[in-house]
This record gives structure tokens, sequence and C-alpha cells, in this order.
């Protein structure tokens, strides 16, 4: 069954401490993306990656990092800089830049 | 810089009737413009797209204008269903210059369809 997965679909983290959101697709897409989705706000772009072992900042990367070591993994750091962390975070793939996103079920990270 | 609006942030249709939501962007040379929809607690998912050589585009009940002198396409939902009830969100592509383009979305609907 294709898809894109993302995991832990909930996590709870004190402040201080880094985190790391899971995401993989097996799809076999180039592209893969990590959006921010707060209420009233839309999908604001964190980074994204156009081919293994690349990856470039989005529109709100502070406080974020990134790797892409596999084509079908890019897992999301949320560090102890980012300073509102709490927030829904939607992992998304597509076969081309710019094409039909296919997203994940996201991860409510939660900042106690 | 680029902006993508989108109008209206709620809407409130009987069961039947039309919705219509709105949205502008600014690059004139965007031209793919993506619709998603997001149902409560589940993943967005594109329901419609168009591209900027064509003015409108049809799939059952739903449909999405543009038109580009005025930078602004619409989606348009008929006989609407208590299943249409979720979040839509508009998009547009951006350039960075040669083949570099990303989506920027909209801050989203919420359509509520009253039974």
């Amino acid at each position: 069954d294709g898809g894109i997965t993302q995991s832990p679909k909930y996590l709870f983290r004190k402040e201080g401490q880094n985190v790391t959101l899971s995401c993989e697709q097996n799809l076999n897409h180039d592209a893969m993306y990590w959006y921010r989705q707060d209420p009233g706000q839309g999908l604001r772009l964190i980074y994204y990656s156009q081919i293994v072992n690349d990856f470039q900042k989005g529109d709100i990367a502070e406080g974020y990092s990134v790797s892409r070591e596999k084509k079908e993994s890019f897992p999301l750091t949320v560090t102890s800089a980012q300073k509102n962390p709490t927030a829904f975070y939607l992992c998304a793939s597509s076969m081309d830049w710019a094409g039909e996103l296919f997203f994940g079920e996201g991860s409510r990270l939660t900042v106690l | 810089g680029e902006n993508v609006e989108q109008h209206p942030s709620t809407l409130s249709v009987q069961e039947g009737d039309s919705a219509v939501i709105k949205c502008t962007y600014s690059d004139s040379a965007s031209n793919y413009f993506p619709w998603y929809k997001q149902e409560l607690g589940k993943r967005p998912q594109l329901i419609i797209d168009i591209r900027s050589n064509v003015g409108e585009k049809k799939d059952q009940r739903i449909a999405v204008t543009l038109n580009k002198t005025a930078k602004h396409f619409s989606l348009h939902i008929t006989e609407t269903q208590p299943e249409d009830s979720a979040v839509y969100f508009c998009a547009a592509s951006f350039f960075y210059g040669g083949a570099t383009n990303k989506l920027i979305f909209g801050t989203g609907t919420l359509l509520a369809v009253q039974p």
C-alpha cells in the first residue's frame, strides 16, 4: 500500500528539548516537504528537498533542521531554538517539483 | 513578496446550495493553482487544480475558474452535501528564477454545510 507515513502522531516535549519527527514515503517521489499548520495561518513551508542529499530552507526554517540521506526519508528536527514549536506538522511528497502534493497524516507537537 | 489571500475564512451554507471560495495571488508568473480539502483530523488532499493556459476546469460538482489578468481564482462547489464540510486551501506556484518554484498556500476556508 503506497503512501506517506508520519510518526509519531502525537508528541509532547519539555521546553529546551529537541525532538525529531519521522516522515517516510514509498511512492518513489523525488521531492519532499515539511509544512507547519497553525489555526488561521494555512500551511507554511519549513524545509523542502528536491533530491537526495539536498534540501533548502522554506519560509519559516529558523529553529528547524532536516536531512535527506535516503530518497524515502525526510526527518524534521524541532530544536530548542524554535520559539513557538507547538503546532501541527505535515510532511508531503511529490513526483515533480511543485506538482501534486501527497500529505502524511501529520504529527501534533505540544511543548509543555 | 509572494502572497496568496483567501476569502472567506469561514462559510456556512445550507445543503444543496452553492459555495464559492476566492483567492488572489501576487506573482503574475504563477502558473499552477491547486485546491486542497482537509477534513477534520485528516490530511489535506488535492481535489482540483488548474494551470494558467486554462480559464475553467470542472469535475462533477466542483469547478475552478482562473482570471490571470486580475490574478484571482475561485473554487465553486454546487449542490453542497454535508460531506463537503472541511477546510479548503488554495495555493499558487511562485518562481524564483530558472526552474525553481514552490507552492504558497492561502490561509484556508472552513466550509460548514448545514443539513
